[in-house]
């Protein structure tokens, strides 16, 4: 089973700061997907990115794929306390049809 | 709404206790996968199926656990004599194959076990 790390397990900042978050792994996965969660709600997806090496921007936030496809991270630049959530990353495992998650990120932006 | 949903929201259950849930995926989607998340974790996969067929199973899933989908479209979870442990969030998430490897995940059923 590959396994996914996420780093830190918890943020807390101001608002106006920036935030990365991290997910790695010792293995590749074919794609990586990051979502965030409300409480209590299921995860909303954020991005897919696919090709290593690979760069998404959605608004204030980017996306970066390893070029070895073996990791991610999440960059939010001045954060708002909209962005307050669990941040997950999950790999996709294309032999084994289902997705690895990451213990996830708590991100808390204070106003 | 076509998104994928997921009855009931909310269940509180005593411990020995029967439960079923039931997820209804996006429409056109054939795969469908349910998902287990404790209080502080992220998701942990369950099972999926493509179509009716059940073609995987976690070792979390232990024989109390059963899954459905028996036309193909929704699918029900179903625990037998549960137990305290089983108090988590079930989640239920489908795709399309061959369309990319983006799973859309419904709002999750919260079960408590007393």
């Amino acid at each position: 089973t590959q396994l996914l790390e996420q780093s830190p397990q918890f943020l807390s900042i101001q608002e106006g700061e920036n935030l990365t978050v991290y997910c790695n792994s010792s293995s590749v996965f074919s794609s990586l997907q990051w979502y965030r969660q409300e409480p209590g709600e299921g995860p909303v997806l954020l991005v897919t990115v696919v090709t290593g090496g690979e760069v998404k921007k959605l608004k204030r936030l980017t996306f970066q794929f390893g070029d070895a496809r073996k990791d991610s991270s999440l960059h939010i630049t001045a954060a708002q306390p909209g962005d307050t959530g669990l941040y997950l990353c999950a790999g996709f495992e294309a032999a084994g049809n289902k997705l690895t998650f990451g213990g996830g990120t708590r991100v808390l932006v204070k106003p | 709404d076509t998104g994928v949903s997921q009855n009931p929201r909310h269940k509180i259950t005593k411990r020995g206790q029967n439960v079923t849930f039931r997820c209804d995926p996006i429409s056109e989607h054939n795969r469908l996968y349910w998902y287990r998340q404790t209080l502080g974790q992220g998701p942990e996969f369950l099972t999926y199926f493509q179509n009716e067929a059940q073609l995987e199973k976690s070792r979390l899933l232990s024989d109390r656990f059963s899954a459905e989908r028996p036309k193909g479209s929704f699918s029900t979870l179903e625990i037998q004599r549960t137990e305290q442990g089983d108090s988590a969030m079930y989640l239920c998430a489908s795709r399309m194959q061959g369309a990319g490897q983006t799973q859309y995940f419904g709002p999750g059923t919260r079960l408590l076990v007393l």
